[in-house]
């Protein structure tokens, strides 16, 4: 149960596009659809974004997809706006255990 | 709407034991997964544990099997933590969070505070 890896920090200017990578291995992030990522701002309850690699939840902007290839999965922000600046965990169910990323601080320049 | 309130958190010295609660309303309690995750001082999220809709299998993270163990009272909407030989590095703010059958975490409590310190 390795974390999965992601980049520490990532920052872009409102209106731009970013992308945040999330690596895992041929036993969690390539043999599973299952990958999900996470929204958190320090002090609050963590809010899904993406489950099952691409789908959004009800109520989540167009603005934010998953996407994956091979042992990486990737969540894309478009036209980045203020309160997109927040924490980044992508999550893989595989084996009987979920692992989470080790989180990627988004900067909203 | 959807509501996930945890309880049970305080302070245990190491080797003692915490048990938290986890009072869910809005949803058909019993038609769903349910899992804690927490988050260290400084760290990232990591989950912990998940219990299938009816309590009939469980799952749990290697840093805590034998250790922790989940479970759930259906006729209450409220799954429990019971945390066992706890160490320094299980200070953390737990988190209830509830399944959408699609093995992600639809919906997250506030969390709850354990430190352990001597």
């Amino acid at each position: 149960q390795s974390a999965l890896t992601q980049p520490a920090s990532v920052s872009g200017s409102p209106g731009q596009s970013i992308t945040i990578s999330c690596t895992g291995t041929s036993s969690d992030v390539g043999n599973s659809n299952l990958v999900s990522w996470y929204q958190h701002h320090p002090g609050t309850a963590p809010k899904l974004m993406v489950y099952e690699g691409s789908k959004r939840p009800s109520g989540v902007s167009n603005r934010f997809s998953g996407s994956k290839s091979g042992n990486t999965a990737s969540l894309t922000i478009s036209g980045l706006q203020a309160e997109d600046e927040a924490d980044y965990y992508c999550c893989s169910f595989a084996a009987s255990s979920w692992v989470f990323g080790g989180g990627t601080k988004l900067t909203v320049l | 709407q959807v509501q996930l309130v945890e309880s049970g958190g305080g302070v245990v010295q190491p080797g003692g034991s915490l048990r938290l609660s986890c009072a869910a309303s809005g949803f058909t309690f019993n038609t769903y997964g349910m899992h804690w995750v927490r988050q260290a001082p400084g760290k990232g999220l990591e989950w912990m544990a998940y219990i299938s809709f009816d309590g009939g299998y469980d799952f749990y993270a290697d840093s805590v099997k034998g250790r922790f163990t989940i479970s759930r009272d259906n006729s209450k909407s409220t799954q429990f933590l019971q945390m066992n030989s706890l160490r320094h590095e299980d200070t953390a703010v737990y988190y209830c969070a509830k399944d959408n059958t699609g093995w992600a975490c639809d919906f997250w409590g506030q969390g709850t505070l354990v430190t352990v310190s001597s």
